[in-house]
């Protein structure tokens, strides 16, 4: 089963605009992560926040947390060809990572 | 890229053959973790291993078994292949067992026919 769901399913924007997905989730976390995985290849750890924070940011990306209403969401800023791959939230339960089906991000220059 | 790398990278196999995928860690990580990917799906949790012992399962069959060895490298078998089973695998290391965050393999995609 899966515990986070991202939104949307697919994203297609041009280079320099900004893509943000989203990722509901259903139980109580201590920390929530989002990954990157390009085509047919293993995922990159980005960034994590906790349950105890709001927002985060690395680089050119910004993550919020909601945990009153369950959600997340990813802001790449500035895309580049380059960032055109799929992303995953994922939640820990125990000793597992719970991924959710993903947003495809395509991005064309 | 991580320092984690996976064997082979493609395997084609015929349903009710068994296949072995081996996994090297990272460096210094003494946890490993193997996840299940089917197309277009996220990957699910198959088991985790910490210091040669099996630290947690997910909802998969007894045909599924694991090995972590001394030196952290790990095995993934699978016995009585099905259709199904046709995904991409991935190992994933980490330097504790609470999963906060995982270093991925690129993974073996595993074709049964």
């Amino acid at each position: 089963s899966q515990q986070g769901e991202e939104d949307p399913q697919a994203l297609s924007i041009q280079e320099g605009e900004n893509a943000t997905m989203n990722c509901s989730y259903k139980t109580s976390i201590n920390n929530l992560q989002w990954y990157r995985q390009n085509s047919g290849r293993g995922l990159v750890h980005l960034i994590l926040i906790r349950s105890n924070e709001r927002e985060k940011h690395s680089g050119r990306l910004r993550v919020t947390l909601d945990t009153s209403k369950k959600s997340s969401s990813l802001l790449i800023t500035a895309s580049r060809a380059a960032d055109t791959a799929s992303y995953f939230c994922a939640t820990g339960a125990g000793t597992a990572l719970i991924f959710g089906k993903g947003t495809t991000l395509s991005v064309s220059s | 890229e991580t320092g984690v790398t996976q064997s082979p990278t493609h395997l084609i196999k015929t349903r009710g053959q068994q296949v072995t995928l081996r996994c090297s860690s990272q460096s210094g990580h003494n946890t490993v973790s193997w996840y299940q990917q089917a197309l277009g799906q996220g990957p699910q949790f198959i088991f985790q291993y910490y210091r040669e012992e099996e630290n947690g399962r997910g909802n998969f069959p007894p045909r599924f078994s694991g090995l972590q060895f001394p030196n952290y490298s790990s095995e993934l078998n699978v016995n009585a292949l099905e259709l199904d089973d046709s995904a991409l695998y991935l190992c994933a290391s980490s330097l504790y067992r609470d999963n906060e965050k995982l270093f991925f393999g690129s993974g073996t995609q595993l074709s049964v026919l």
